[in-house]
């Protein structure tokens, strides 16, 4: 059973900091990684996919790495924002006998930017 | 990216009654969409998942009469919570992936989520 832990659980900081959260995950054997971000009793917003055979994907401000020999990924969040403040979640996606490809989640890391 | 439509956005029922949910993929065709619970600072957890025209798979623990799973079309599943009670009360989200090229290689996206209150 996958299983994923991301650290910190939270974390506080002022605006313009360079973040780095971390995922890791247990079984390596996935297909892709997906970073996800929900604001307080919404859905998931995607952020990133990062498929196995990659090392790192970047959109704007994010990036995200994937080791996935040692089940590690890391979100880097340049000159952080207020509107940035959200939970994160990372996803590795993993077959599943019936059903299908399904993607598990931890806990998160709860990021406040402060003005 | 595609758009998962999820509706109701919150739902207050009394004990006993029924909820029904929609999950709709509105530009693109989900064989299998997921069924996800999350309670207060927990991660989310997969409930089942639905197949397009045969039943769904609950994962272990998850009471397949109590929570109804219809995916009658490629575009829209259905999660219904029967005779709900306090301790159903959670946070619903359904998920599905554009089908694309090869279905594990494509992105899941999430619906906007459903709190359920059961007073």
């Amino acid at each position: 059973k996958q299983e994923v832990t991301q650290i910190p659980a939270a974390l506080s900081v002022p605006e313009g900091e360079n973040l780095v959260l971390n995922c890791s995950f247990t079984d390596s054997a996935i297909y892709n990684l997906q970073w996800f971000r929900q604001d307080p009793g919404k859905g998931l917003t995607s952020l990133l996919l990062i498929q196995s055979s990659q090392r790192e994907q970047t959109s704007g401000r994010l990036n995200a790495s994937l080791d996935k020999s040692s089940g590690r990924s890391t979100l880097y969040i340049a000159a952080s924002q207020p509107g940035d403040s959200a939970t994160y979640l990372c996803a590795p996606t993993t077959i599943k006998l019936n059903s299908g490809y399904a993607l598990n989640f931890g806990k998160g890391t709860s990021l406040l930017v402060t003005p | 990216g595609a758009v998962v439509s999820q509706h109701p956005s919150w739902v207050i029922c009394k004990s006993g009654t029924s909820v029904k949910i929609e999950c709709r993929s509105l530009d693109f065709q989900a064989t299998t969409m997921f069924w996800y619970r999350q309670f207060p600072k927990q991660s989310l957890m997969l409930m089942a998942t639905s197949n397009e025209g045969s039943k769904a798979t609950y994962e272990q623990g998850v009471e397949k009469d109590k929570f109804l799973i219809n995916h009658a079309s490629l575009t829209l599943s259905t999660l219904t919570v029967t005779s709900a009670h306090p301790e159903d009360s959670s946070f619903y989200i359904c998920s599905a992936r554009d089908l694309g090229g090869a279905d594990y290689d494509t992105e899941a996206f999430f619906g906007q989520g459903t709190r359920l209150t059961v007073v």
